[in-house]
This record gives structure tokens, C-alpha cells and sequence, in this order.
């Protein structure tokens, strides 16, 4: 069964700290792997890593994928407190996997 | 956003009773799916469908149906709602199967 695992479950930084998330996957056929934004409300899109796009940047926020270690990492520098959030990634095959997602709390 | 309405937002019923969930899209996407959400748990798919009557279990179905009569609807359904079914529940869709999904605002539904 496809599994995605998130880590850490949680983390506290201050304002203009930068924050390093970790997402690991096991997949029987990969296609991509997603990244999402939730704050109070629904998760948000942020980046989609496909084997033709292993890196994705957008301003203070940048993903990267190791297909051969099937692991993805999202950075965010220079945090702000509009950061704080849960972080979701996700492997888009028909039954959608999460990862329980990590919550960032960025203090002033 | 994303052309996404959920309805109610919040319900509070009792166990025992039915509770239809509906989901609306203005965007014409062909799947649709719904989640359910729950501390430590994450986000657990119910059901999805990938076109109209089309339809298809997730991981946590037991003691849930779908119905999916137009393109821009997709129902879901508790017949006999029970505690264990108290979460947060998310509609989304997308234009193919490996591309994003697109969240609803979801709808918290307690079971008393």
C-alpha cells in the first residue's frame, strides 16, 4: 500500500529562521508528489514534483525530490508568522495518500 | 475558492439519523473526492468519483456512500451516522487523477 510519512510532526522557530520539512514516500508507481498549505481552512496548493521537475521554488518557499531516495523536502527562508501552518504532502495516485503533515508555529 | 462550494458548513445531529454532505463545483472538473479529516490522522479519503455515476471506495468507505448524478454535484452520504463519524469533511477536485486537487472550505459535522 502507498504510504507517505511527514516529519517532524511539529515545529516552533522564530521570525527569520529557516525551516527544512521532510517528506518520504513509498510508492508502487510514482507519478509526483504534492505539497500543500493548510492554515485555518482547506489545504492549499503549493508545488507539484514530477520526474521531468525535481525542484520547484516560489518566492521564500522551495521544494526539492529525490526520486532515488524517494524523499521530498520543502524549505521556507526567512520565516514569517503567515508561515505558521500544516504542511501536507501528498502522492496524487487515485487514492490519494497524506502524510499526516507537519505544523510549523513561527514566532514574532 | 477553486469554483468549490460545500453545504452546511457545520451540522450538529444525532447518531442514528442520515446526513447528506453536498458538493458543488463550478469548474467542470471530472473528479471529485471526498475527504475526511481527524487529529492524527491527516487527510483519509472517503470516496471519489471520476465521472458522472462513476464512483469508487477509498480508504475509510465503511459507512459511507456517494452518489454522483451531474458533473457539478457530488453527494455524500452517512445513513446511520455514528460518533466515530464527528470529524471535518473535505470536498475536492481535480482536472485528471495526477493532477493537484483543489479543496472546498469543508464542513464540520458533530455526532452527538
Amino acid at each position: 500500500e502507498d504510504k507517505v510519512v511527514q516529519s517532524p510532526l511539529s515545529l516552533v522557530v522564530h521570525e527569520g529562521d529557516t525551516v527544512t520539512l521532510n517528506c518520504s514516500y513509498e510508492v508502487t508507481n510514482f507519478r509526483s508528489l504534492l505539497w500543500y498549505k493548510q492554515e485555518k481552512k482547506a489545504p492549499t496548493f503549493l508545488f507539484m514534483l514530477t520526474s521531468s521537475g525535481i525542484e520547484k521554488k516560489s518566492g521564500r518557499l522551495s521544494s526539492i525530490l529525490d526520486k532515488k531516495e524517494l524523499f521530498s523536502i520543502l524549505n521556507i527562508t526567512a520565516t514569517q508568522t503567515g508561515d505558521s501552518a500544516v504542511y501536507l504532502c501528498a502522492n496524487p495516485d487515485y487514492k490519494l495518500s497524506f502524510g499526516a503533515g507537519t505544523t510549523v508555529t513561527v514566532r514574532a | 475558492d477553486a469554483g468549490i462550494t460545500q453545504s452546511p458548513r457545520h451540522k450538529v445531529t444525532e447518531t442514528g439519523t442520515p446526513v447528506t454532505l453536498r458538493c458543488h463545483q463550478t469548474e467542470n472538473h471530472r473528479y471529485m473526492y471526498w475527504y475526511r479529516q481527524d487529529p492524527g490522522h491527516g487527510l483519509r479519503l472517503i470516496h471519489y468519483s471520476y465521472g458522472v455515476k462513476d464512483t469508487d471506495k477509498g480508504e475509510v468507505s465503511d459507512g459511507y456512500s456517494v452518489s454522483r448524478s451531474k458533473t457539478e454535484d457530488f453527494l455524500l452520504t452517512l445513513e446511520s451516522a455514528t460518533s466515530s463519524q464527528t470529524s471535518v469533511y473535505f470536498c475536492a477536485i481535480s482536472v485528471s487523477s495526477d493532477q493537484p486537487q483543489h479543496f472546498g472550505d469543508g464542513t464540520r459535522l458533530s455526532i452527538l
